[in-house]
């Protein structure tokens, strides 16, 4: 089965610097890798997909890159904003091939923008 | 524009009572899950459909059972609620992936906080 990994400690930065979030996955490449943000108490919202034949994803201050080779996957915020202060989720869309059409979750990663 | 919608957002159940959550999609979506949020474990996914009448495992289905009778409402049903089920519930639907270009985001309700003492 297809794990994922993201670092499970905080990331800690201050306003105005680039957040880089890491999304490591075991076995085969998804035919999608997306981003979710998730504020607590509130569900996950979608942000940002990528196919696996694209290198890089970008959205205002967002951007994503996908490196089939490494089986990573990083999110990029550009000039951080105390409002982008939340957990980061990044989730594995199979391949068709894989039997399966359900996305995998990671476990998520917590952002900590300090103005 | 109410997308995903989860009732009841709150419930505290005793051991071994039964109750059923509902989720409602008004976006036309054939995919639908449920799915448990614990501390340090992430999403997990209890059970899904991929169309009206249809239901599938997903990796911790048991103590759960799921209905879609109709393609907009998905039910989580606990028939004897154990404390290992107290979680954060998660409904979300999605499109299918008709071709390459189909977008499969999923969008996610509010969350239905349980507690079983």
């Amino acid at each position: 089965s297809q794990k994922i990994e993201q670092n499970s400690e905080a990331l800690n930065i201050q306003e105005g610097k680039t957040a880089t979030l890491t999304c490591n996955y075991t076995n085969y490449s998804p035919a999608y890798l997306q981003w979710y943000r998730q504020d607590p108490g509130r569900g996950p919202v979608f942000l940002l997909l990528i196919r696996e034949n694209e290198k890089e994803k970008r959205k205002e201050r967002l951007k994503v890159t996908f490196d089939t080779t490494l089986k990573q996957s990083l999110f990029h915020i550009t000039a951080s904003q105390p409002a982008d202060s939340a957990t980061y989720l990044c989730a594995l869309d199979p391949p068709r091939w894989a039997g399966y059409s359900t996305l995998t979750f990671g476990k998520g990663t917590m952002l900590l923008v300090s103005p | 524009n109410a997308g995903v919608t989860q009732t009841p957002k709150f419930r505290v159940l005793k051991t071994g009572q039964s109750m059923t959550l509902l989720c409602a999609q008004d976006m036309n979506h054939e995919y639908m899950y449920w799915y448990r949020q614990d501390p340090g474990m992430g999403l997990r996914l209890i059970h899904y459909s991929v169309g009206e009448g249809t239901t599938a495992k997903g990796e911790v289905p048991d103590g759960y059972n799921v209905s879609r009778l109709k393609k907009q409402n998905f039910l989580l049903g606990l028939e004897s609620a154990a404390p290992s089920q107290t979680s954060v519930y998660f409904c979300a639907s999605s499109s299918p992936r008709a071709g390459y270009l189909e977008n499969t985001e999923a969008f996610f309700g509010q969350g239905t906080r349980l507690t079983v003492v």
